[in-house]
């Protein structure tokens, strides 16, 4: 059982590029996550989803997009990457909305220079 | 609002006991509880619901006091596994499915 998967682990850009990490889950589960991590920072989450083609902003969404096509995928899009971009990048998902735990992906590192 | 922790760090020694807080200015529904080791995925630990239910996981438990709006970590006889960072995470009504994570407390165990 696969749980949540990241890709890329790492990823360099430059300013001004764009790129989007992938996010799948094999879990069934409705409710997916996208979460940055700052250095020494707790978890601040970018945008929601609460099912196939249904989608909604979190507390840092700007200059991120989503996509939410299938249950299982779901990739989030940077845009004109910024320095301020640079953050760890975690997937999450979970079965239900409200008192269900989170299962997260292994993160991706991202740099932007 | 991001709930608060405390303390920032702690350094223990194996077999000694440690608390950590979380605390919100909202009326919370629910708090969770994530360990992080370095460079990996946060992991589930546990959830407390309100009505101040105690839960607990091996030598790792916690309280959550509804009056107060705020939930302790008690890591009893530290282990050296129990290194790593400690996230609380929140919700409130109006955060309902979408935790508020604090700033986390980084715990190492030494032996």
């Amino acid at each position: 059982n696969a749980g949540v998967t990241q890709t890329p682990k790492f990823r360099i850009l430059k300013i001004g590029q764009s790129m989007t990490l992938q996010c799948a889950q094999d879990m069934n589960h409705n409710y997916m996550y996208w979460y940055r991590q700052d250095p020494g920072m707790g978890l601040k989450l970018i945008y929601y989803s609460v099912g196939a083609g249904i989608t909604d902003k979190g507390e840092v969404p700007n200059g991120y997009n989503v996509s939410r096509s299938t249950t299982e995928d779901f990739p989030l899009r940077l845009e004109l990457a910024a320095p301020s971009q640079t953050s760890v990048y975690f997937c999450a998902s979970s079965y239900g909305q409200g008192y269900e735990k989170l299962f997260f992906g292994s993160g991706t590192q991202l740099s932007v220079l | 609002q991001q709930p608060v922790q405390s303390p920032q760090a702690v350094i223990l020694r194996e077999g000694e006991d440690a608390v950590i807080n979380c605390s919100s200015s909202k009326a919370l529904y629910s708090v969770h509880w994530y360990r992080q080791k370095h460079g990996e995925a946060p992991v589930f630990l546990m959830i407390l619901l309100k009505g101040g239910e105690q839960k607990g996981h091996d030598k790792i438990s916690a309280s959550f006091n509804e009056k107060k709006q705020q939930s302790s970590l008690y890591l009893t006889a530290s282990q050296l596994s129990y290194s790593g960072t400690y996230f609380c995470g929140t919700e409130s009504g109006d955060s309902w499915g979408k935790l508020q994570f604090g700033a986390g407390t980084q715990v190492v165990v030494t032996p």
